[in-house]
């Protein structure tokens, strides 16, 4: 499978508090997506961080990545009762093919 | 929801029978994709297309597939639906490979 894999499966947290979710990877990538799915949804895109960055932001929203342990982070800050849902990173495996494969993601829940 | 529309939305059928599901797009993207969201295995890609009666095979594509004969729409066919392939099904497209993607709000088929 080429499928990636989020850490953890599942974070409760209290308001106000920081939320950290990580990414592996297998193949090499050309850039890393974070999405966001509210129960009974599609998903939405939060971020894309390409293979040549480090971190990016965007609101609350900071991404890492680290591409020698194929991994990333997704960090939201201050959460609120209102960033509940699944996230999910995606990649398009490099080498030309036109894939765009998910981790099984992170059910975050915030508590108010 | 960027102008994807899946249809049905919602879907009870026997085992045994076809089923087809369409996915229309008015965001002119090459790029479209079909995935699958079962509890436990996150979104796992089905088929993909990168252009008209271009298409390829994802990780679990057996017992499914695809057509594409404009650019506006894609679909999924269940050759023989059989209770494993209950899910929800989404739908997703992109202008390349290494943009954004953008999600139908999903169908939900039960196969009894």
């Amino acid at each position: 499978s080429q499928q990636g894999e989020e850490d953890p499966q599942a974070l409760s947290i209290q308001e106000g508090e920081n939320a950290t979710m990580n990414c592996s990877y297998k193949t090499s990538i050309n850039n890393l997506q974070w999405y966001r799915q509210n129960s009974g949804r599609g998903l939405v895109h939060l971020i894309l961080i390409r293979s040549n960055e480090r971190e990016k932001h965007s609101g609350r929203l900071r991404v890492t990545l680290d591409t020698s342990k194929k991994s990333s982070s997704l960090l939201i800050t201050a959460s609120r009762a209102a960033d509940t849902a699944s996230y999910f990173c995606g990649h398009p495996p490099q080498g030309g093919s036109e894939k765009l494969v998910f981790g099984k993601g992170t059910k975050l829940t915030v508590n108010p | 929801d960027a102008g994807i529309t899946q249809s049905p939305r919602h879907k009870v059928t026997e085992t045994g029978t076809p089923v087809t599901l369409r996915c229309h797009q008015t965001e002119n993207h090459r790029y479209m994709y079909w995935y699958r969201q079962d509890p436990g295995h996150g979104l796992r890609l089905i088929h993909y297309s990168y252009g008209v009666k271009d298409t390829d095979k994802g990780e679990v594509s057996d017992g499914y597939s695809v057509s594409r004969s404009k650019t506006e729409d894609f679909l999924l066919t269940l050759e023989s639906a059989t209770s494993s392939q209950t899910s929800v099904y989404f739908c997703a497209t992109t202008g390349t490979a290494y943009t954004e993607a953008f999600f139908g709000q999903g169908t939900r088929l039960t196969v009894v």
